[in-house]
């Protein structure tokens, strides 16, 4: 059974905070990925990583880093945690470019809320 | 950023009743074209993945229609059921994932 496993479920973190999303996936996919869903505006690409150590941009980078130093971990990071951050999270994992008739596997997500 | 639109927003119907959902994506460097249904606190899963114009998919009750050239993509529900109910994303791939905001279902029984 394919997993993408999300560090925390839910998570309350105070603002300024530094805060690490942890992600790991035991499908040896190239890609992963991290989103955030808000109401009204679906899916939005914080972060992607195409390879260990390599990663792109996506719509909503600001305010975010993230790391790859393994194939299967991928972790977001929140330098200075803000209220506008508070938000569900979902990290995906999936082959790479490659394999056009592959999907996206999902995490369960990371409800976080920044007080 | 790539724009990919979704239609309707949301949707209630009753049980029994046939649905269908619109995806539009840019028609041109078309790569693959994704549906997944994401149930409440669970993870979005995949539908389909559609690759070739005129590509049509079945699973169970749902269908799905592709039509690269104009660039969009019909999801169909064939007598809705309460199990049914979720927000449906469709997603175009090129090289990264663009995500639509979705289609809320909600099927009362």
């Amino acid at each position: 059974d394919v997993k993408v496993t999300q560090s925390s479920r839910y998570l309350v973190k105070r603002t300024g905070e530094k805060v690490f999303l942890e992600c790991v996936q035991d499908m040896d996919h190239e890609n992963m990925f991290w989103y955030r869903q808000d109401p009204g505006l679906g899916l939005r690409l914080i972060y992607f990583s195409y390879d260990v150590k390599m990663k792109e941009k996506g719509d909503i980078p600001e305010g975010y880093s993230v790391s790859r130093e393994k194939k299967e971990r991928f972790s977001l990071i929140l330098e200075s945690a803000s209220t506008n951050q508070t938000s569900m999270y979902l990290c995906a994992s999936s082959r790479g470019q490659g394999v056009r008739n592959t999907e996206a596997f999902f995490g369960q997500g990371t409800r976080l809320t920044v007080v | 950023i790539l724009n990919v639109e979704q239609s309707p927003q949301s949707l209630h119907v009753q049980e029994g009743d046939s649905t269908n959902f619109t995806c539009s994506f840019p028609s041109s460097n078309f790569y693959a074209l994704h549906w997944y249904r994401w149930e409440t606190a669970k993870s979005p899963e995949a539908l389909f993945v559609m690759t070739l114009n005129g590509d049509e998919k079945k699973k169970g009750r749902i269908s799905a229609t592709l039509n690269t050239k104009e660039g969009y993509s019909y999801l169909y529900i064939k007598g809705s059921q309460p199990e049914d109910s979720a927000t449906y994303l469709c997603a175009f791939r090129f090289n990264k994932f663009y995500f639509g905001s979705g289609t809320k279902l909600n099927v009362k029984p």
